[in-house]
């Protein structure tokens, strides 16, 4: 159980264009989704929580307009990069919780590698 | 303020032992977790630790003293499949997770 899928696992695009990734929590209710970034031997940086049927929460430095995240099932939430530029290229990682154990675990997903020419 | 503080590298021989320290601070704390990721593919839970003491879990045992901000993960009879990067991670009071930037696990023969 708890299985959390993300597509595309891979995308290469040009630059100025937006890319959709979706994130989808196959077997349980996701009531929380966080998104998270990871640049080459570094750490996952959060880029935003997003609760189903609200507006995420985005951590300081990370452009609400730029990375776009919808949560609109409890099981499916999408980031969409607009205008993408070669800065943006990264690993993408989600992360889904149901809010059923005790220290909120999160489940991530395979990730999604970006590359921007 | 925050922060969590990991070994960048480390290398062991296969069959044997290693441990995997982390430091951190914090004024709210709701737990540590370990979590193994290979590379290009995204982290898997290990372990999580809410009390003092060892939590063991096969090969695998973490060990958390709050008093000291001081986790550590121990790994036993090492695996070449066991090269990876180790990140411990720590849930503040707002229930966020604080990374720390991982630890590479190079298993030699």
């Amino acid at each position: 159980g708890a299985v959390v899928s993300q597509h595309p696992s891979r995308v290469i695009c040009k630059s100025g264009t937006s890319v959709k990734i979706e994130c989808r929590s196959l077997d349980f209710q996701a009531t929380t989704m966080f998104w998270y970034r990871q640049f080459p031997k570094q750490s996952l940086m959060l880029m935003a929580t997003s609760n189903e049927g609200s507006k995420a929460t985005y951590e300081q430095g990370v452009e609400k307009d730029k990375f776009l995240i919808n949560h609109a099932s409890l099981t499916l939430s999408t980031l969409t990069v607009t205008s993408a530029h070669p800065e943006d290229s990264s690993f993408y990682i989600c992360s889904a919780s149901d809010g059923t154990s005790g220290y909120n675990e999160q489940f991530f997903g395979p990730g999604t590698r970006l590359t921007v020419l | 303020g925050q922060n969590i503080d990991q070994p960048t590298e480390m290398t062991a021989t296969e069959g044997a032992i290693v441990q995997i320290n982390c430091t951190y601070q914090t004024s709210g704390f709701n737990g540590l977790f370990w979590y193994q990721q290979h590379a290009g593919e995204a982290p898997t839970f290990l372990s999580y630790n809410v009390l003092d003491g060892l939590e063991e879990k096969g090969r695998f045992s973490s060990f958390l003293s709050r008093s000291k901000g001081y986790s550590y993960l121990l790994l036993k009879e090492l695996q070449m499949k066991d090269s990876a990067s180790y990140l411990c991670a720590f849930m503040d009071s707002n229930y966020q997770l604080i990374w720390g930037a991982g630890t590479k696990l190079i298993i030699k023969p």
